[in-house]
Formats: structure tokens, sequence, C-alpha cells
């Protein structure tokens, strides 16, 4: 009964460090997502991807790689980190590929990232 | 553009009161409406969602109405309870398109015994 789950769940680095979050789905749901949450702003989705092989830009990407590794997973990569990128990252996924009413999103319990 | 605004908090309870999280949205077309709530240290969860106008979405005793006159969706409870103590993002998908979500910047409810 995993769901979504993201790793790690807390990560603090450096300025100019990388790193990689995981995200990994077991409801064989073709969409998945990646949102930032910071304080007073909700949920910014940052990437998703509408299916197996394919991956789009969301609102605020800059920064930011994604890679679809196959139809369970889902990784978000900071090439560079920046403080600007102290934040909590949401992995969610959803079972319909594209067009379609009341989609649900199911979400992990997020990474906490501190960038110093 | 498409925007989702809420009430802003914390909105503080006692147990046993009644709950309003207003929320309004503004979006072309018609758009599916959601509450998400988010537990302490957990991941957001559907609370309950709606997907036309004058629908009525309910669960665990919140209720909330999409009204397309007001552009409403507000979420209501009539008894709250300590373990309703959560943060709250109203959200829409909007028609057509890909499943995105956007979401409200979320309403703290803090209740107290």
């Amino acid at each position: 009964n995993a769901g979504v789950t993201q790793t790690p769940k807390f990560q603090v680095l450096k300025t100019g460090q990388s790193m990689t979050l995981q995200c990994a789905q077991d409801m064989n749901h073709n969409s998945m997502y990646w949102y930032r949450q910071d304080p007073g702003m909700g949920l910014r989705l940052i990437y998703y991807s509408a299916s197996e092989g394919t991956t789009d830009k969301g609102e605020v990407p800059n920064g930011y790689n994604v890679s679809r590794l196959n139809k369970r997973e889902f990784s978000l990569r900071l090439e560079s980190a920046a403080p600007s990128q102290t934040s909590v990252y949401f992995c969610a996924s959803s079972e319909e590929k594209g067009a379609g009413g009341g989609n649900i999103q199911y979400f992990g319990a997020g990474t906490r990232l501190s960038v110093l | 553009g498409d925007s989702v605004t809420q009430m802003e908090g914390p909105v503080t309870l006692s147990e046993e009161a009644f709950l309003t999280i207003n929320c309004t949205y503004t979006a072309t077309g018609y758009p599916s409406l959601f509450w998400y709530v988010q537990y302490p240290g957990e991941g957001l969860q559907l609370l309950l969602k709606a997907t036309k106008a004058d629908d009525k979405g309910s669960n665990k005793g919140f209720e909330a109405t999409y009204r397309k006159e007001t552009t409403s969706f507000h979420l209501e409870k009539g008894s709250v309870q300590v373990s309703d103590s959560a943060v709250y993002f109203c959200a829409l998908r909007l028609s057509g398109g890909y499943n995105k979500l956007i979401f409200g910047a979320g309403t703290r409810l803090a209740v107290h015994p």
C-alpha cells in the first residue's frame, strides 16, 4: 500500500552541490509531477511527465532537470543548488495521460531541502 | 491568468466549532475544483472534489459546493475536531489539456480542545 514514495525525506546541501530527488509510484499511473512548496505560495509545478518517455516544463523549471526513468520512477535533479531552491519538494502521480475531468493526483510525503 | 485565492490563515477554532475556509478562483472554461489536506509531516491528500457547477463534494464531514456564479468553492464543516488540524489547499484543474493543478496558498487550521 505504498502509493508514491520519495527519497530522501531531508537533505542539506551547500551552494553549488548537486543532488537527485527520487520518486517512485506503484499504482501503474501514466502521469507524474514534481512540485515545490514555499510558504505563502501553495504548490508550484516544476516539471511533469504525461506518460513514460515524455517530460515537459511546468511553472518554475529553471535550475532543475528531470528524468522519467520508466513508468514507475520520475527523478528531479538539481545540478548546482542555490539558496533559492530551499523548499519542500513533492512528487505526485495520476492515472490518465491527459485530458479528462477530475483526475486525482496522489502525493508523496515530500523532501525537505535546505541549501546553505 | 488562472488562479486560486484562499483566505489567509491561520484559522484557530475550538473543538466543535463551525468551519468555513473561503476559496475563489479565476479560470477560463469549466474547471474541476478540489480541496486537498496536508497533515503535519505528510504529503497532500485529496479531501473532496467537484467537477461541474452546483456539484457538492463531501468527505469526512467536510463539504464544498461548486458555485460558478460566484466562482467559489468554500470548504465547510459543521463541527471540527482536534484531528482536523492541518493545512487545507484549494485547487483547480483546467478543462482540456493535461492534468495540471493550480493551487491556492493554503490555509492552516488549528483546532484546540
